[in-house]
């Protein structure tokens, strides 16, 4: 199975700061790489899908990069509902993988 | 409103069996891939498994093969998962969800979920 390693596991962060998390595959996955973002008792919701595609309705203060292995999630500028956990996922192959995750919190 | 209910959890008890079911509303779930995503307490997402529009294509995470199968009623607009041999790190909730379209892109609707607890 192809694993999926997210760093940092948490950071804090003031609303208007510039926060980029990583996302690193055991392999390469080509651009099939998702991003999510879950508050506490809700469902994930897609961010972007295959590296750097945008999911309908979200913010463009978000953003993807990356290829092969190695990704990125960027937010350009914190906002207050952006707390929250966000997961990478891999869809290049079956099993799909999640990354362990990244709290965003509060500085 | 594109819509995914989820029933079917509850309370276990370890070696037991539980169907959870997914009923879609406000799309087609014909023209859909779909998915089961599940989340222990406190823990990080897991992907369960999936299934192709006619059902005919599955796949499953390691840890529930041969356990767990997933299974679809398109003329119901319904999605399924039966669990047998439940264990207590079968604790979740359960997710289910919507493959985008275009292939390999993630999941853009998801269910609020049901709480699987296996427990003695």
């Amino acid at each position: 199975d192809i694993q999926m390693t997210q760093s940092p596991s948490s950071l804090s962060a003031s609303v208007g700061d510039r926060v980029t998390i990583t996302c690193r595959a055991s392999q390469s996955i080509n651009s099939y790489l998702n991003w999510y973002q879950q508050k506490p008792g809700k469902a994930p919701c897609l961010l972007i899908y295959t590296t750097s595609n945008l999911q309908s309705g979200v913010p463009s203060r978000f953003s993807g990069s990356g290829s092969g292995t190695d990704f990125t999630l960027t937010i350009s500028s914190l906002q207050p509902e952006d707390f929250a956990t966000y997961y990478c996922q891999q869809s290049y192959t079956s099993p799909q993988t999640f990354g362990q995750g990244t709290k965003v919190e509060f500085k | 409103e594109v819509q995914l209910v989820e029933s079917g959890g509850g309370l276990v008890q370890p070696g037991g069996s539980l169907r959870l079911s997914c009923v879609a509303s406000e799309f087609t779930l014909s023209n859909y891939w779909m998915s089961w995503v599940r989340q222990a307490p406190g823990k990080g997402l897991e992907w369960v498994a999936n299934i192709n529009l006619g059902g005919g294509e599955k796949y499953y995470v390691d840890s529930v093969k041969g356990r767990f199968t997933i299974s679809r009623d398109n003329a119901k607009n319904s999605l399924y998962l039966q669990m047998n041999s439940l264990r207590a790190e079968d604790t979740a909730v359960y997710y289910c969800a919507r493959d985008k379209p275009k292939p390999r892109a993630g999941c853009d609707y998801w269910g609020q979920g049901t709480l699987v607890t296996v427990s003695s």
